[in-house]
């Protein structure tokens, strides 16, 4: 069964560190993997896009990697901030699915001031 | 910026009842979803619709039905419900280039339907 996962389910971090989030996921043959931030009574707003043909994409503060071959993605957010503090979810679209996203269960991040 | 509107963004409703969750998006896009997310669950696809005209299963389609009823619009019915179905339900959409093509575009979110049945 094609699943993605995340861990840890949750992180506590001071403010201004560097941190990183991991994404891992069964089945190398991906169309792209998104990052998805959500907070609380929100809906999801993507973050970042990664193509299957790419290695990284940035937007400001966060860098999203993408190994295909170990299955692994990660989202590293530098310098961080109390209004990072939601959850991050990762979200695969595997060769096949007919172009459905498949969702990881998220990682809460909370950033303390 | 509209962008994916849902409505209601509350609704309690007893067991048998039906009601129907709306979902609009002003975005010109061609495809459209319906997510529920669950504690310790994850976001599940309920039913999605490629472009307009089409509907398919996704993973946890019994109990719902789905209309598309144009581009813009893409409505998700509970004909009876259940307590198991209490749930947040998102609405996402995003562009293809065709039925059978996909132009690597991210999926954009409404704010949800907090549906809790009794």
């Amino acid at each position: 069964k094609q699943e993605v996962t995340q861990i840890p389910a949750a992180l506590s971090v001071p403010e201004g560190e560097n941190l990183v989030l991991n994404c891992s996921f069964t089945d190398s043959a991906i169309y792209n993997l998104q990052w998805f931030r959500q907070d609380p009574g929100k809906g999801l707003t993507s973050l970042l896009l990664i193509q299957s043909s790419q290695r990284e994409q940035t937007s400001g503060r966060l860098n999203a990697s993408l190994d295909k071959s170990s299955g692994r993605s990660t989202l590293y957010i530098a310098a961080s901030q109390p209004g990072d503090s939601a959850t991050y979810l990762c979200a695969v679209m595997w060769v096949g699915s007919n172009y459905k996203l498949t969702f990881g269960k998220g990682t809460l991040l909370t950033v303390n001031p | 910026n509209a962008g994916v509107t849902q409505t209601p963004k509350f609704q309690v409703l007893k067991t048998g009842q039906s009601m129907t969750l709306q979902c609009a998006q002003d975005m010109n896009h061609n495809s459209m979803y319906w997510y529920r997310q669950d504690p310790g669950m994850g976001l599940r696809l309920i039913y999605y619709s490629a472009s307009e005209g089409t509907t398919d299963k996704g993973e946890v389609p019994n109990g719902y039905n789905v209309s598309r009823l144009n581009k813009r619009e893409f409505s998700l019915r509970l004909e009876s419900a259940a307590p198991s179905q209490t749930s947040v339900y998102f609405c996402a959409s995003t562009s293809r280039v065709s039925r059978t093509a996909y132009s690597n575009q991210p999926q954009h979110f409404g704010d949800g339907t907090r549906l809790s049945i009794l």
